[in-house]
């Protein structure tokens, strides 16, 4: 039963444009969601994360976006470069009872120049 | 080193064969994962260690899996009798906070360990 999904197994985006990608979770209970990404061959890195208590975290040239009514988390990537080329994975967990992450199937983003 | 490090990077072992993988998480970190990832896939849970407590083995798919972190630093995941389907990468992750310790923090991850069953 999976609990996060990411119904987008690709995106193709050009270079300097926007790019984002899509999480949808069925846990009403998970309070902390968390973006990966990761390059053929690595772990996977951790690129930005966001608490249940906001609806919008930026780091940088991200932004992770939640709406708890829809289940729904969103991260934007902008502007998007070549580097930003990988997969991504959403991750969600339970703030104090939860000792594991529940991963989405991941996205392959693609950054073309 | 100043990450998670796992080894072998590669293992590929005959069906039956039992095969063990080491994780050394970052120094001082107190929560241990081990997870599965299927080619295709996200990564799927398996266990979690506080300490050298194994506090969640829920995920572990069956008795031919165990692991240990006997000292509360490096942790060894071995797979008995291994079948096909045990071909997966294995992840360990490690973080400096486990659970209920207030704020929530990520996990870091090693590079992973590609199992092979032939």
């Amino acid at each position: 039963d999976q609990q996060v999904k990411q119904n987008s197994p690709s995106l193709s985006v050009q270079e300097g444009r926007i790019s984002i990608l899509n999480c949808d979770y069925t846990n009403s209970m998970f309070d902390y969601f968390l973006w990966y990404k990761k390059y053929p061959a690595e772990g996977p890195t951790f690129l930005i994360s966001i608490s249940s208590i906001k609806d919008k975290n930026e780091d940088g040239r991200f932004t992770v976006f939640l709406n708890k009514s829809a289940k729904h988390l969103s991260l934007h990537i902008v502007p998007s470069q070549p580097g930003d080329s990988a997969v991504y994975f959403c991750a969600a967990s339970l703030k104090y009872t939860g000792n594991q992450f529940y991963f989405g199937t991941g996205t392959s983003l693609t950054v073309i120049p | 080193g100043a990450g998670v490090s796992q080894s072998p990077r590669y293992k590929v072992a005959k069906r039956g064969q039992d095969v063990a993988l080491r994780c050394d998480p970052i120094s001082g970190h107190v929560s241990l994962f081990w997870y599965q990832q299927a080619l295709g896939q996200g990564p799927e849970f398996l266990t979690y260690f506080q300490n050298e407590a194994q506090l969640d083995k829920s995920g572990l798919p069956s008795d031919r899996f165990f692991a240990e972190r006997p000292e509360g630093s490096v942790s060894t995941l071995k797979i008995q009798r291994t079948q096909q389907e045990d071909s997966a990468v294995y992840l360990c992750a490690s973080s400096p906070k486990f659970p209920g310790q207030g704020k929530n923090t990520e996990a870091f991850f090693g590079q992973g360990t590609r199992l092979t069953v032939v």
